[in-house]
C-alpha cells in the first residue's frame, strides 16, 4: 500500500461546527504532515508529526488542533473556523522527518476540500 | 532561508509540442533536495522526481526529463511531445539541510490543447 488516504474528500461546515479531517497511511512512515492550500497558491505547511509527537507548528491558530493517535493515523480537528479557512487540506507522509535521504520523499494524499459557511 | 522561484505562471501549448518548466532555487545549505510534483484538478500532489545536491546527473523518464545545474541553481523540467493528460499545475519544491520543511514554488499551470 503506497497511498495516503484522506477522508472526507469534501466538507462543508458552519462557523460554529466541530469537525475532523482524517489521514491514514500504511507505508510505515514515521513523519506525517498537514498542509493548507488556497486556490491558485502552493501548499503551506501547518504541522509536522515525527514518531507521533508534534515536531513543528507553523504558528497555526488554535482553532486547528492536530492529533496523531498512532503511527498510521493523523487527524485535524476543526472548531470555530472562519470562511477564510476554506481551502484544500493536504496530508503527507515520509519515512522520517528528514525526508529525501534514501527514499522518495513525501507522499501526499488527494486532500479534503473544506468550505466554511 | 530557502526559496523556490517559478517565474512562469501559465503555459499553453498544443499537443505534441515540447515544453520546459523553469525552477530556480536559493539555499545556503550544501545538502539539499529538490522535487517536482504534478497537481491535476483532482488535487492530489503526484511525486515526479527527487534530486539531491550531490547528484547533478540529468534524468530522463519516458517523455519527462530534468536538467539540474548547480552553477545556475536551476532544476528545469521538460515534457517532450506533450499530451492533454499533462495539463496540470506543476510545483518545484526544496528541502535543505536539517530543515524538514518543504518549500514550494508558486506553481506553473500547464494547459495542453488538442
Amino acid at each position: 500500500d503506497t497511498e495516503v488516504t484522506q477522508t472526507p474528500k469534501h466538507l462543508v461546515m458552519g462557523m460554529t461546527n466541530k469537525k475532523s479531517l482524517k489521514c491514514e497511511q500504511h507505508m510505515g512512515h514515521r513523519a506525517m504532515y498537514w498542509y493548507k492550500q488556497k486556490a491558485k497558491k502552493p501548499p503551506e505547511l501547518m504541522f509536522v508529526y515525527s514518531y507521533e509527537k508534534l515536531s513543528i507548528n507553523e504558528s497555526v491558530p488554535s482553532r486547528f488542533s492536530p492529533e496523531c493517535p498512532n503511527s498510521s493515523l493523523l487527524n485535524l480537528h476543526l472548531h470555530a473556523l472562519q470562511p477564510e479557512d476554506s481551502a484544500l487540506y493536504l496530508c503527507a507522509s515520509s519515512q522520517t522527518e528528514r525526508a529525501g535521504t534514501g527514499d522518495y520523499g513525501y507522499t501526499f494524499g488527494s486532500g479534503t476540500r473544506l468550505t466554511v459557511v | 532561508a530557502q526559496k523556490v522561484t517559478q517565474a512562469q505562471t501559465e503555459i499553453s501549448v498544443v499537443e505534441k509540442e515540447d515544453v520546459t518548466l523553469d525552477c530556480v532555487y536559493e539555499t545556503r545549505d550544501t545538502t539539499y533536495y529538490l522535487f517536482w510534483y504534478k497537481q491535476p484538478p483532482s488535487g492530489e500532489l503526484v511525486f515526479l522526481i527527487r534530486r539531491n545536491s550531490f547528484d547533478e546527473q540529468n534524468e530522463i523518464s519516458g517523455r519527462y526529463s530534468w536538467n539540474f545545474q548547480k552553477s545556475t541553481s536551476s532544476f528545469n523540467f521538460t515534457i517532450t511531445a506533450s499530451q492533454v493528460v499533462d495539463s496540470a499545475v506543476y510545483f518545484c519544491a526544496l528541502r535543505s539541510g536539517a530543515n524538514s520543511k518543504l518549500t514550494f514554488g508558486k506553481g506553473i499551470t500547464l494547459s495542453v490543447r488538442p
